[in-house]
């Protein structure tokens, strides 16, 4: 069965603070590793798709790459508006429709 | 824009009484997904529909009905809610099974 786990469980980071979280994963055949956010009482916002080792991508002040048993979403010089928790995903090939196993997230506190 | 759309928002309801979530979506998707999330936890799969096909996951309580009466609309039943059925309720849309999910604003359900 997949399995995702995700480290560390909270994180609490001063404004301009470069962080890592990190999405440790065992899966048959991988598919795709997602990574979302998410804000309190609001649904799964979708960040970025990953497929294969050696993989990064970017956006504004997040990165995420991945190999074969994690992917790490970096956060560079966050504001306070990057607080949220931040959900991994893994899609395997067992499925022939793609069922998503998901973490239980990191959430992230930044403090100005 | 294109979208995931989740009423109501939020829905409190009695012991025993029945209710029904409902989702809508814009972007013209043939994969519907009905998740629950409990507090920090992961989204958990009730349940997705390919087109009209009906996919149950195998530890879905039979309490839990959905209905999907044409591409745009999906509802989650909920025949007879206990206290451990609070909870938010997370609609998703993908254009095919393996692709990426799009998730709605969710639906928190209050259970008195």
């Amino acid at each position: 069965e997949d399995q995702v786990t995700q480290s560390p469980e909270a994180l609490r980071l001063q404004e301009g603070e470069s962080s890592s979280l990190n999405c440790s994963y065992t899966v048959s055949g991988l598919r795709g590793l997602f990574w979302y956010r998410q804000d309190p009482g609001k649904g799964p916002e979708f960040l970025f798709t990953l497929y294969s080792a050696g993989e990064e991508k970017e956006k504004e002040r997040l990165k995420a790459t991945l190999t074969k048993k994690e992917s790490f979403l970096h956060i560079t010089a966050p504001k306070p508006e990057d607080s949220a928790t931040y959900l991994c995903a893994v899609q395997g090939t067992t499925d022939s429709w793609g069922k998503l196993q998901f973490g239980a997230g990191t959430q992230v506190v930044v403090t100005p | 824009d294109a979208m995931v759309i989740q009423n109501p928002r939020y829905q409190v309801t009695q012991f025993g009484k029945p209710v029904t979530l409902s989702c809508s979506q814009t972007l013209n998707h043939n994969v519907m997904y009905w998740y629950q999330q409990k507090s920090s936890q992961a989204p958990k799969l009730l349940f997705h529909y390919y087109d009209k096909d009906f996919n149950n996951e195998a530890d879905t309580p039979d309490n839990f009905q959905s209905r999907r009466p044409n591409t745009s609309f999906c509802f989650l039943d909920i025949r007879s809610p206990g206290l451990g059925d609070a909870a938010m309720y997370l609609c998703a849309t993908s254009r095919a099974g393996i692709e990426t999910q799009y998730f709605g604003p969710g639906t928190r359900l209050l259970v008195l």
